[in-house]
């Protein structure tokens, strides 16, 4: 199971662009990247994946260079209510166990006015 | 579609109690999968289940148990409870086959032991 490594807290302003890199550097050839968001006593939400080069969605847009060692989330326009937790996994495509869905510790984003 | 639904939200038992959890997941989902957060370890995979069946299970003491009934829906109990089982416990479901393997995350029960 690739490991990955992100920062663990960061801060921005409403209106702001926001990007959090996520590094994998041991992701193999069938994984995918997924983002989940987390708010204070809720599940976790799915917000984007990705295999390669640029995914866009209606809330964010992930960037994934050629070597797929690292992706980059990145959140246009944050407003004070994208304050959560993100998280960045490796997820097998396919079927893959729920058991190695790893949630690590995640980026705590705080936005402020 | 609905999406999953944990009842209760918040519980608070007391130490050598025990506790069930319910799980209902989308509809015609058949892959249930627990999951224990706490501040200091973070998201904790417990066990799935998938059409009755345990598929997995994590690193976690007998107490814990779980069960899948026809419908889906899933149920996890754990018995004599202690203060270190204070945490946010989540239900995620998917279909479990094929493609459709996203994992979608209930808003989960708040378990507090005192």
């Amino acid at each position: 199971l690739a490991k990955t490594t992100q920062p663990i807290s960061m801060d921005s302003y409403e209106g702001q662009e926001v990007n959090i890199t996520c590094s994998h550097n041991n992701i193999a050839t069938n994984d995918y990247i997924t983002w989940y968001q987390q708010f204070p006593s809720q599940g976790p939400r799915f917000i984007i994946q990705g295999y390669k080069t640029k995914v866009t969605n209606e809330v964010a847009s992930l960037f994934i260079p050629a070597d797929r060692k690292s992706s980059t989330l990145s959140l246009p326009r944050v407003s004070l209510s994208d304050t959560a937790v993100y998280y960045c996994l490796v997820v097998p495509s396919g079927y893959s166990s729920a058991s190695k869905i790893i949630f690590g510790s995640g980026t705590r984003l705080s936005i402020r006015p | 579609k609905a999406g999953v639904t944990q009842t209760p939200r918040y519980l608070i038992k007391t130490r050598g109690q025990q506790v069930t959890l319910s799980c209902s997941p989308i509809s015609g989902h058949r892959s249930v999968s627990w999951y224990q957060q706490t501040p200091g370890q973070g998201l904790q995979f417990l066990f799935e289940y998938f059409s009755e069946t345990q598929r997995n299970k994590g690193n976690f003491p007998g107490r814990f148990s779980g069960r899948q009934f026809s419908n889906s829906r899933s149920e996890m109990n754990v018995s004599t409870l202690e203060l270190g089982d204070s945490a946010l416990y989540l239900c995620a479901s998917s279909g479990g086959t094929g493609s459709d393997y996203g994992y979608t995350f209930g808003s989960g029960t708040r378990l507090t032991v005192v």
